[in-house]
């Protein structure tokens, strides 16, 4: 697609449950981020991809949040056993080179709410 | 650990008033900064990219300054308009670190 594209754009799940959300970079980029921006709130990094590895995870919330990426391309951020600090919306970003002068571009999100 | 502050938090004027909003960071080893607007319950938009060599760029009614030895970039919109109401936020690219860091935002209302 033209855009980065995330799924599913909402999710509600229940407390205790793991939840999976999908990233869809741009073709060819080869750097992904992933935020999160809780209700009023600003953007928090979470973890940053650089082909396949991530050489930053130090945004990552806890142990129950890991993420990971295949091919250079596709990234899953998963969350076990959700709790509900963890609704928020959950944005993704690529750019063609995250070490280079090269502009990020968002997905719409997908928010995410646990009761 | 590169800190991003957007002042004002929230700004609220008439149509056809020239907006300024302003972002200061405290790491000045950037790739580049960027402004983004959202929109509620939306994904980032990206305006404007201005890479750490450059001292401006413009787009339409957009203009965004940077000085990058002071850690200071500030966003004009000329003119405003009903439609500009959104959040406005600056993100810097850092040398030191991997991420885009990302100020609180300027929440703009531009009024009729």
């Amino acid at each position: 697609g033209a855009g980065v594209s995330q799924s599913p754009s909402n999710k509600v799940t229940e407390k205790g449950k793991d939840v999976e959300l999908r990233c869809d970079p741009i073709s060819g980029h080869t750097a992904l981020y992933w935020y999160r921006q809780s209700l009023g709130q600003g953007l928090e990094f979470l973890i940053y991809f650089q082909g396949n590895s991530a050489p930053d995870k130090s945004g990552l919330p806890s142990d129950r949040f890991s993420a990971e990426r295949t091919g250079g391309s596709v990234s899953t951020l998963t969350i076990q056993r959700t709790q509900q600090e963890d609704s928020a919306v959950y944005l993704c970003a690529s750019s063609p080179d995250g070490q280079k002068n090269t502009e990020a571009f968002f997905g719409q999100g997908t928010r995410l709410t646990v009761v | 650990k590169q800190e991003v502050t957007q002042i004002p938090a929230a700004l609220s004027v008439p149509e056809g008033e020239n907006l300024v909003l302003n972002c200061s960071f405290t790491d000045s080893a950037i790739y580049n900064l960027q402004w983004f607007r959202q929109d509620p319950g939306k994904g980032l938009t990206s305006l404007l990219l201005i890479q750490s060599s450059q001292r401006e760029q413009t787009s339409g009614r957009l203009n965004a300054s940077l000085d990058k030895s002071s850690g200071r970039s500030t966003l004009y919109i000329a003119a405003s308009q009903p439609g500009d109401s959104a959040t406005y936020l600056c993100a810097v690219n850092g040398i030191r670190d991997y991420k885009l860091s990302f100020g609180a935002g300027t929440t703009v209302t531009v009024r009729a």
